[in-house]
């Protein structure tokens, strides 16, 4: 199992806000270290979503945002678009400054 | 702009050893660390180790202590990882990743590899 707690699966119509959990205990996100969030369309690499718990690399629509709260961290999709279908994981990193992922979130557009 | 790209894909006997390569371009080099992480077929992300191309400290995941080497040319701009005593469950996409204060930025394209009598 994966360090960080995802939920498997996450659904919404085209329009909506939906919300990905990641809990982390007082090793990783509880000890203070930044939560980093991935989308990975299917068949390809990762693509760096949100930096440093809120921070959007340039050409990352502002429909994506992402917060931070004691040893959990979430990421929000607002206007919900089928382009928007993947996989997503959150990151951070641990006591030994190793990386740590979650197990990761499917996004279904209904 | 920025590029990582990754060796070809490899079919691999278990008990050996696989060599993937990771070419970075369009950057300074030795200013950032390289990771590397997989991902077996139909899961999750699992990170490896990485490297700082600066000072070559290497740092692995408990997991795979022992069997995993994380290594830089700086000359070539090259960082490659070598996985030894293969097993079926390390077949798996081999991504390498641009790593800037404890994320990855830029990824590679991915390298498969098959572990198979």
């Amino acid at each position: 199992q994966s360090v960080l707690t995802q939920p498997p699966s996450v659904s919404g119509a085209p329009g909506q806000r939906v919300t990905i959990s990641c809990t982390g205990s007082s090793s990783n996100i509880g000890a203070g270290y930044d939560v980093h969030w991935y989308q990975q369309l299917p068949g390809t690499a990762p693509k760096l979503l949100i930096y440093g718990n809120t921070n959007r690399p340039s050409g990352v629509p502002d429909r994506f945002s992402g917060s931070k709260s004691g040893a959990s961290a979430s990421l929000a999709i607002t206007g919900l678009q089928a382009g928007d279908e993947a996989d997503y994981y959150c990151q951070s990193n641990d006591n030994s400054l190793n990386v740590v992922f979650g197990g990761g979130t499917k996004v279904t557009v209904l | 702009q920025v590029q990582l790209v990754q060796s070809g894909a490899e079919v691999k006997k278990p008990g050996t050893s696989v060599k993937v390569s990771c070419k970075a371009s369009g950057y300074i080099f030795n200013n950032y660390g390289i990771s590397w992480v997989r991902q077996a077929p139909g899961q999750g992300l699992e990170w490896m180790g990485g490297i700082s191309a600066y000072t070559a400290n290497t740092k692995y995941a408990q997991k795979l202590q022992g069997r995993v080497t994380v290594t830089t040319d700086t000359s070539t701009s090259t960082a490659y990882m070598e996985l030894r005593s293969l097993r079926s469950d390390d077949t798996a996409i081999y991504f390498c990743a641009r790593e800037a204060r404890g994320y990855c930025d830029y990824w590679g394209q991915g390298t498969l590899v098959t572990v198979s009598s």
